[in-house]
């Protein structure tokens, strides 16, 4: 079935530095795609969106890119900080079921001093 | 508002017993989504509502699990009879409208015994 893939690896990061996160989709007609973070204990929260009509978008010290053409999904943090510790998943709506998103794996950010 | 509300936040019970996991969309959202996260299996959708009104179910796992939504501001997911594989957090999302983000709960971490 489709599927969204995120192979989970963990990422470590030394504070301050960026941070990159990425994520395979499988369908090319998918038309939006969210970013969330997860922290231990809490609900998945909303970090950034995108729609295939774009190829990037800036939010506050987060980007994301959309390379369309292989299918591919990034997320950036810069000046990465303790506070950005978690899971993050990539999210897609298929074209098949627009009311639904399909999660990714998710990648776990740790980040040292 | 408050975001999406989910009580309780923990649940232990014995195989067998029933089990209701009960949530309060944001005021306004039109769609509301039951999730369950595991870590062999990530998130999976469950069940989600239109305006009250189940629109696909084909996740719930069987028939053990059943969900309602009377009225818009509360839905329920009852388990009946739980089974220590239903061991998980469940989550509750609601949004505006299907195409669009989905805001989560803190879950309700269920134990059973």
């Amino acid at each position: 079935g489709e599927s969204v893939g995120l192979h989970l690896p963990t990422l470590s990061v030394q504070e301050g530095d960026n941070s990159i996160i990425n994520c395979a989709y499988s369908n090319s007609a998918s038309d939006y795609f969210i970013w969330y973070k997860q922290e231990s204990g809490k609900g998945p929260q909303f970090i950034i969106d995108i729609r295939s009509n774009m190829d990037k978008r800036q939010g506050q010290r987060v980007t994301v890119l959309l390379n369309k053409t292989v299918k591919h999904l990034s997320l950036q943090i810069a000046a990465t900080q303790p506070g950005d510790s978690a899971v993050y998943f990539c999210a897609e709506i298929p074209p098949y079921n627009t009311d639904k998103l399909i999660f990714g794996t998710g990648t776990r950010l740790q980040v040292f001093p | 508002d408050a975001g999406v509300i989910q009580s309780p936040r923990h649940e232990v019970t014995e195989m067998g017993q029933e089990v209701t996991l009960r949530c309060k969309p944001i005021s306004g959202h039109d769609y509301l989504f039951w999730y369950r996260q595991t870590m062999m299996r990530g998130l999976e959708l469950l069940i989600y509502f239109n305006n009250n009104v189940p629109i696909d179910d084909s996740g719930m796992p069987e028939d053990r699990f059943s969900a309602k939504m009377p009225n818009a501001s509360f839905s329920t997911l009852k388990i009946q009879p739980s089974e220590p594989r239903d061991s998980a957090v469940y989550f509750c999302a609601s949004s505006g409208r299907g195409v669009d983000i989905q805001y989560f709960g803190a879950g309700t971490r269920l134990s059973v015994l």
